[in-house]
């Protein structure tokens, strides 16, 4: 079975500094996808950056970039730039890459970091 | 509608209740999901369709839950005999066939069980 641990339930940063969010995860699978998922108040998921198992160059995204670390079964989150609206939870997630190339079936995820962006 | 929808968006019963929610996907999406999001324990996953069917159930707690899709479109999740451990948000999740991998969710509903 496949886990997700995120080992930092809340950070804080300022206006405008760098943060980074660890995530590790544990699999058998050697194909998958990794995923960050962003939850604001309002509940809504929205999906921040992708990483597939099988790229060795890490996903950027604007100011979010990722650390993908295969070998040490590593996801972390690299926020440049701290913005207010990046005050969020953030979830780590997995995903089991199916024998054809797409999805197979449910993501996993960590139990969240709470992040906090201060002015 | 341009994305996942679910309704209600909150829901207060009381325990012994039986409750529906109810998630409308995006258009064109096959492969819908739903998830759990209780207090400090992250989202769990409860069940996965194909199309009307469900080749993935492990995730339902108890056989008090129980979801069907019909049409290949709409999808309600069932609750019968609510426990306060119900108490939780439940998300639904969405993309298009089993080729493209990013789920795209509801706002979700808060069920609150007195």
């Amino acid at each position: 079975a496949q886990t997700v641990t995120q080992s930092q339930p809340e950070m804080s940063v300022q206006e405008a500094e760098t943060v980074t969010l660890s995530c590790t995860y544990d699999t058998s699978e050697s194909n998958y996808y990794l995923f960050w998922y962003k939850q604001p108040p309002s509940r809504q998921m929205i999906l921040v950056i992708r990483q597939e198992a099988y790229k060795q160059q890490n996903a950027t995204e604007n100011r979010f970039s990722v650390n993908f670390q295969k070998a040490a079964k590593s996801f972390s989150l690299k926020i440049s730039d701290s913005q207010l609206g990046d005050t969020a939870m953030y979830f780590c997630a997995f995903m089991k890459q199916s024998n054809y190339g797409g999805s197979q079936g449910n993501l996993i995820f960590g139990k969240g970091t709470k992040l906090s962006v201060k002015p | 509608g341009a994305g996942v929808s679910q309704s209600p968006s909150n829901k207060v019963t009381e325990k012994g209740k039986d409750v529906e929610l109810r998630c409308d996907p995006i258009s064109g999406h096959t492969a819908l999901y739903w998830y759990r999001q209780s207090l400090g324990q992250g989202l769990e996953f409860l069940i996965y369709f194909q199309g009307n069917s469900a080749p993935d159930k492990s995730g339902l707690p108890s056989d008090r839950f129980s979801a069907e899709r019909t049409g290949g479109s709409v999808s309600t999740l069932t609750i019968q005999r609510t426990q306060q451990e119900d108490s939780a948000v439940y998300l639904c999740a969405t993309h298009k066939g089993a080729s493209y991998n990013e789920q795209f969710f509801g706002p979700g509903t808060r069920l609150t069980v007195l």
